[in-house]
């Protein structure tokens, strides 16, 4: 019964790939996040989306797209990838949208390996 | 710029000892603050989330001080476990960004026996 699942956990590939991850809660939250972790240990909001809003931070190269098929689900697409977008990916959600208190609950993360 | 420095980066204590790690922000204006711990190969879990009006807030063993007018938190870990190896996340969020979170690089805590 785990909260907030990613597939795949591990991703290797070569440069210039397309590749995607998915990101499901079982919370009923209405908010979910992607999140880039470099190697730094850097945690760098990419999107924040619910039902009506797609927040965007404006350094995410337009390279990588979210895209949410339902309210449990935001898979992240990453188009010609690239050595730098290495890293961990995590996804969160959040039960409340806007609520600047509410607790983040974050995926397992996905190791990418760009090649 | 928004910044969240963490200090120290990195602290290895003797299980069953206390220790106290230390964040100072720079982010402006303030809602909140967060504590999160990070297992290694695991995702951030949340242990304490502070306001601007809240000094202090305590989770277990764990204590998070928050001075808003000098811009820093700290978290105190008493009797510390294995378990608590991990890396300790300081997080920001600012009043007028909703969830958007300003992260700092953590503290990688290791307790030996």
């Amino acid at each position: 019964d785990t909260a907030v699942s990613q597939t795949p956990k591990y991703l290797v590939t070569q440069m210039g790939n397309d590749k995607s991850i998915k990101c499901e809660q079982n919370l009923g939250h209405d908010t979910m996040y992607w999140y880039k972790q470099d190697s730094k240990k850097f945690l760098k909001i990419m999107f924040s989306y619910n039902n009506k809003e797609l927040i965007i931070n404006e350094t995410v190269p337009n390279r990588f797209s979210p895209k949410s098929p339902d309210k449990a689900h935001l898979n992240l697409h990453i188009n010609s990838l690239e050595l730098g977008d290495s890293a961990v990916y995590f996804c969160a959600s959040s039960g409340i949208a806007g609520l600047r208190t509410d607790t983040q609950y974050f995926g397992p993360g996905t190791r990418l390996t760009v090649l | 710029k928004n910044q969240v420095e963490q200090s120290p980066q990195s602290l290895i204590i003797l299980e069953g000892k206390n220790c106290t790690l230390q964040c100072n922000y720079t982010v402006s204006p303030f809602s909140n603050l967060r504590w999160y711990k990070q297992d290694t190969g695991r995702g951030p879990v949340s242990l304490t989330i502070m306001t601007f009006s809240e000094n202090t807030k305590s989770n277990r063993r764990y204590t998070a001080t928050l001075d808003a007018d000098t811009k820093q938190s700290s978290l105190h870990i008493t009797a510390s476990q294995l378990s608590d190896s991990a890396s300790y996340i300081c997080v920001v969020s600012p009043d007028n960004a909703g969830n958007m979170l300003t992260f700092g690089g953590g503290t990688r805590l290791m307790v030996k026996p």
